[in-house]
C-alpha cells in the first residue's frame, strides 16, 4: 500500500532558528495534508496541498508540494516555543476519510 | 459548531476484557475514521465509516471492530484485550464534500491494558 516517509524523527532547535521537516513517497500523490499535535493533544489540521509545485504560507510556516508530487516539506521560520509539538504529513486514500500518516517529526524549541 | 467528542477519555482494562469507545462527529460530517496512536507505531488507521457502512479497513486483527449509527455517531470495540492494545485511540470526522478534506480529530481515549 501507499507509504510516506518523514524525516527527521526529532529536531531540537534554539528559539529563533529555522526548522524543516520532509515527507517523501515513492509514488505520485494526489494530495498531502499536514497536521500538528501538541504534547498531550490531538492532531490539528494545518493545510492541504494538491497542485504540483504548490507553495502555501501561513505566517511563519511555508508548505511545499514537489513538482513530481512525490515529496513535501514544512518549513518554520524563526521558531517560537509555541511551535513545539509533532508535525505529521498524511496522504489520503481516494475521496475517503482514510489517512496514511508519516512517522512525524517532533520539534523541541529551547527558549 | 461543537467539535468531535470522544468518551470515555481514559480507560483502564485487564487483559482478556473487551472495551467500547464512542465518538460523536461534528454535526453534518458523515465520515468517521478511527486511528490508533502508540509511541512505537505512530498513527495507524483502523477503519472508516461513511453513512453507516465500513468503507475502509486498516491492517488490524478482527478483534477490532466498529459501527456507525444513523446519526453518524460511531463506536469501536476491541475484544480480548492484549497488553499491546494500550494506546491513544483517536476518532476523526470529515465532510469529504468536494474531495479529500481536513479531518477534525477528537481528544482521544487513552486505553491502558494491564
Amino acid at each position: 500500500g501507499q507509504q510516506v516517509m518523514q524525516i527527521p524523527q526529532y529536531q531540537h532547535v534554539q528559539e529563533g532558528e529555522d526548522f524543516t521537516t520532509y515527507c517523501n513517497s515513492s509514488t505520485t500523490l494526489s494530495n498531502i495534508q499536514w497536521y500538528k499535535q501538541r504534547p498531550g493533544g490531538h492532531p490539528v489540521f494545518l493545510i492541504q496541498l494538491v497542485k504540483s509545485g504548490e507553495v502555501k504560507k501561513q505566517k511563519r510556516l511555508t508548505f511545499q508540494f514537489g513538482e513530481a508530487k512525490k515529496n513535501s516539506s514544512l518549513h518554520i521560520t524563526a521558531t517560537q516555543t509555541t511551535d513545539v509539538g509533532t508535525y505529521f504529513c498524511a496522504i489520503s486514500s481516494g475521496n475517503t476519510g482514510k489517512l496514511i500518516f508519516g512517522q512525524g517529526t517532533t520539534l523541541q524549541v529551547k527558549p | 459548531k461543537a467539535g468531535v467528542t470522544q468518551t470515555p477519555r481514559y480507560l483502564i482494562k485487564t487483559r482478556g476484557q473487551q472495551v467500547t469507545l464512542s465518538c460523536s462527529p461534528i454535526s453534518g460530517h458523515r465520515s468517521v475514521s478511527w486511528y490508533q496512536q502508540t509511541p512505537g507505531q505512530g498513527l495507524q488507521f483502523l477503519f472508516e465509516y461513511f453513512s453507516e457502512t465500513q468503507r475502509n479497513k486498516g491492517n488490524f486483527p478482527g478483534r477490532f471492530s466498529g459501527r456507525q449509527f444513523s446519526n453518524s455517531r460511531s463506536e469501536m470495540n476491541v475484544s480480548t484485550l492484549e497488553l499491546g492494545d494500550s494506546a491513544l485511540y483517536l476518532c476523526a470526522s470529515s465532510s469529504l464534500r468536494g474531495g479529500p478534506s481536513e479531518q477534525y480529530f477528537g481528544p482521544g481515549t487513552r486505553l491502558t491494558v494491564t
